[in-house]
């Protein structure tokens, strides 16, 4: 069966510093890859998303980017954090009849 | 242009009683609808979707949802609420515009509130 995993779950960072959050899928290949932020436990915003390696579409030009190195691995980065970057970011991929699974999510606090 | 909407910010019910949750939508073609629910600081679940056939989807959880479309609705259902059932829901439907790829829009979600 396939799983996604989110690292790290929980991430105080202060602004101005960088950031890496990775996610990775098991039990699939090529699958589409999507990066989420969610603010104040609500509405999805959809940030980054990838059809193959190499290959990101942005939806909102922003503080982060997106890359792809491996077929089932997806990073979200940012090189400066400001403090409207904190949220709930979640990864998820998606199958051939496009129901998106989402991994556990890590909470990003910029302070 | 694709969108969903879910009108109502919570929903309260008691224990054992049925629930409603309510989700309509707004696209071109025939319409790809999906329902998740979101326990606090997790990630999404998928409950149940709707692609063709039969209107009445039933899903996880004893969750189901009913596809009406002369209405353009598609509101999740379960017969007995239960305390557990208290979470965050999200209707989705698939952007048929996206180019080829694969995307979701989501409504703002829905707060139920399961009381004993």
């Amino acid at each position: 069966s396939q799983t996604i995993h989110q690292w790290p779950a929980t991430l105080v960072q202060p602004v101005g510093s960088p950031l890496s959050l990775e996610c990775t899928v098991e039990g699939t290949s090529n699958p589409n890859l999507y990066w989420y932020r969610q603010a104040a436990g609500r509405g999805l915003q959809l940030l980054f998303y990838s059809v193959g390696i190499g290959q990101i579409s942005s939806e909102v030009p922003q503080n982060l980017s997106a890359s792809r190195p491996q077929d089932r691995q997806f990073i979200l980065s940012s090189k400066k954090l400001l403090l409207s970057d904190s949220g709930f970011y979640l990864c998820a991929w998606s199958d051939q009849t496009d129901t998106q699974y989402f991994g556990p999510g890590t909470r990003l606090t910029v302070l | 242009a694709q969108s969903v909407a879910q009108p109502e910010d919570q929903v309260n019910v008691a224990e054992g009683n049925p629930l409603t949750v309510k989700c309509t939508y707004s696209v071109s073609g025939n319409p790809y609808l999906f329902w998740y629910v979101q326990y606090p600081n997790r990630g999404l679940q998928f409950l149940l979707k709707y692609i063709t056939g039969d209107n009445l989807v039933k899903g996880s959880y004893g969750f189901e949802a009913e596809f009406n479309k002369s209405q353009t609705s598609f509101h999740l259902k379960k017969p007995s609420a239960l305390v557990s059932d208290s979470a965050l829901y999200f209707c989705a439907v698939r952007d048929l515009f996206s180019g080829g790829y694969n995307k979701l829009i989501f409504g703002a979600g829905t707060r139920l509130a399961v009381h004993p």
